[in-house]
């Protein structure tokens, strides 16, 4: 168990639809990173939150958002959803996550997101 | 640009030979390499990490994988599979400045089947 939460762990949806991913980082850490990992993309980098603030983006759609809140968990947010958004979106978490270190991350379970 | 290639998605090994994943990296920075497993419905786990020094990374459940510069490599290795050890297995290096030294950038995979 790596500490890192993510809810829900299933959800299915309809195409034009619109979800709310959310992630506990581990006790302490500061940073929440998302990734989606599908079959023909692999594993992707979203976008990083330190602190509640956005640090790094990465092939994040405009129809996906993200924030973290003042307790620190996050929430990915996918909106006019689209056959191809069905994935497994992962949530990781590490200590700082600031300019120049490279701390270990540590992933949540995922949630598996099915879009009908 | 930050990139990692794995040769070979599918790698199948006796119980009790080497097992050897391959994979080669191109980074424009000093690479922080790092190996994570997936197993069938969960998160990645991280199994061993190199940033610098020591070469030779030992990590979790008796894998190791040394960083190879002149050949861009950083290839996984366990001398004695187990049944337990099937799984998808991926490696990661970190990103440059310009997109966030947090970013993990993910090589496609390489799923172990370990046979009796």
């Amino acid at each position: 168990d790596s500490g890192v939460t993510q809810t829900p762990k299933h959800l299915i949806t309809a195409t034009g639809q619109r979800v709310t991913l959310r992630c506990s980082p581990r006790s302490g850490d500061l940073s929440v990173y998302w990734y989606q990992q599908s079959l023909d993309q692999g594993l992707q980098f979203l976008i990083q939150y330190y602190n509640g603030e956005e640090r790094a983006k990465g092939n994040i759609l405009e129809r996906f958002s993200a924030q973290q809140f003042p307790d620190l968990h996050s929430e990915l947010n996918l909106s006019s959803l689209e056959l191809g958004d069905s994935a497994l979106y992962f949530c990781a978490s590490s200590a700082q996550g600031t300019s120049g270190r490279t701390d270990t991350q540590y992933f949540g379970p995922g949630t598996r997101l099915t879009v009908l | 640009a930050q990139s990692v290639t794995q040769l070979g998605s599918h790698v199948s090994v006796s119980e009790g030979a080497l097992v050897l994943l391959r994979c080669n990296y191109s980074s424009s920075v000093p690479p922080y390499l790092f190996w994570y497993v997936q197993y069938p419905n969960q998160g990645l786990q991280l199994l061993l990490k190199y940033t610098t020094g020591a070469t030779l990374v030992k990590g979790i459940n008796g894998f190791e994988a040394e960083f190879k510069k002149s050949e861009t490599s950083f290839h996984l290795t366990k001398p004695s599979a187990h049944m337990s050890d099937a799984a998808e297995y991926f490696c990661a290096v970190r990103g440059s400045r310009v997109g966030g030294y947090n970013k993990l950038i993910f090589g496609a995979g390489t799923r172990l089947a370990v046979h009796p």
